[in-house]
């Protein structure tokens, strides 16, 4: 256990649904991230938090909404998603930007 | 041009044998230097992190950084089939921008 629990652990949508990702870090960290991967690609960016503040967006299509309530917990909205959306997306966190990032156990999403 | 490069495997070693994985990345201003293991269907666990050049030693595991030539290494001594995993290299720069290689994946043959 890491410190770091996404829920839900698979999803499956179909295209027009809406849904949310959660991840909630018990660590103290002070910035939060969401990435996603994709069979045999590297882990991609997505959104990075720094004290509750979105600090980096790596071009991500817009039916990706973030939220950062506060410095442990961290939301991914999801709308309208493609099925190339389909992927693990990670949730990680670190005591701050420079630091070392701890993983969550991801969510294994699946669009229809 | 890709980022941070590892090859893809699959390197198979017998039990008791060095694996030693390749980090190739192109950004000559990166600062921290991460591996992690990655267990099917599990999320990125850290194994090491190195900052200056040379060698880091833990338990079985041995990172080895030479930014002059931009490549940073993962040796494992005894193999274990536990140690069967896809290991990722992580690069961070300056803007503390993390990226990943695609992962090499490990089999240890018992």
């Amino acid at each position: 256990e890491t410190g770091v629990t996404q829920t839900p652990r698979h999803l499956v949508m179909g295209m027009t649904n809406k849904k949310s990702l959660k991840c909630e870090q018990h660590l103290g960290h002070n910035a939060m991230y969401w990435y996603k991967q994709s069979a045999k690609k590297p882990l991609e960016l997505m959104f990075v938090y720094s004290l509750e503040e979105r600090v980096e967006n790596n071009s991500v299509p817009s039916r990706f909404s973030p939220e950062c309530p506060n410095s442990s917990h961290l939301f991914l909205h999801l709308h309208t998603l493609q099925p190339e959306d389909s992927a693990l997306y990670l949730c990680a966190s670190s005591q701050d930007p420079s630091g070392i990032q701890y993983f969550g156990a991801g969510t294994r999403l699946s669009v229809l | 041009q890709k980022e941070v490069e590892q090859n893809s495997g699959p390197l198979s070693v017998p039990e008791g044998a060095i694996a030693s994985l390749n980090c190739t990345y192109s950004d000559r201003g990166s600062q921290s230097f991460f591996w992690y293991r990655q267990y099917s269907g599990k999320s990125p666990e850290l194994i090491m992190f190195i900052y200056s050049n040379g060698d880091k030693e833990d338990g079985r595991f041995t990172a080895q950084l030479n930014k002059a030539s931009q490549y940073v290494s993962l040796l494992i001594r005894d193999s274990q089939p536990s140690d069967s995993a896809t290991y990722l290299c992580a690069v961070k720069g300056n803007n503390n921008d993390m990226r990943f290689g695609a992962g090499t994946r490990l089999t240890v043959k018992p």
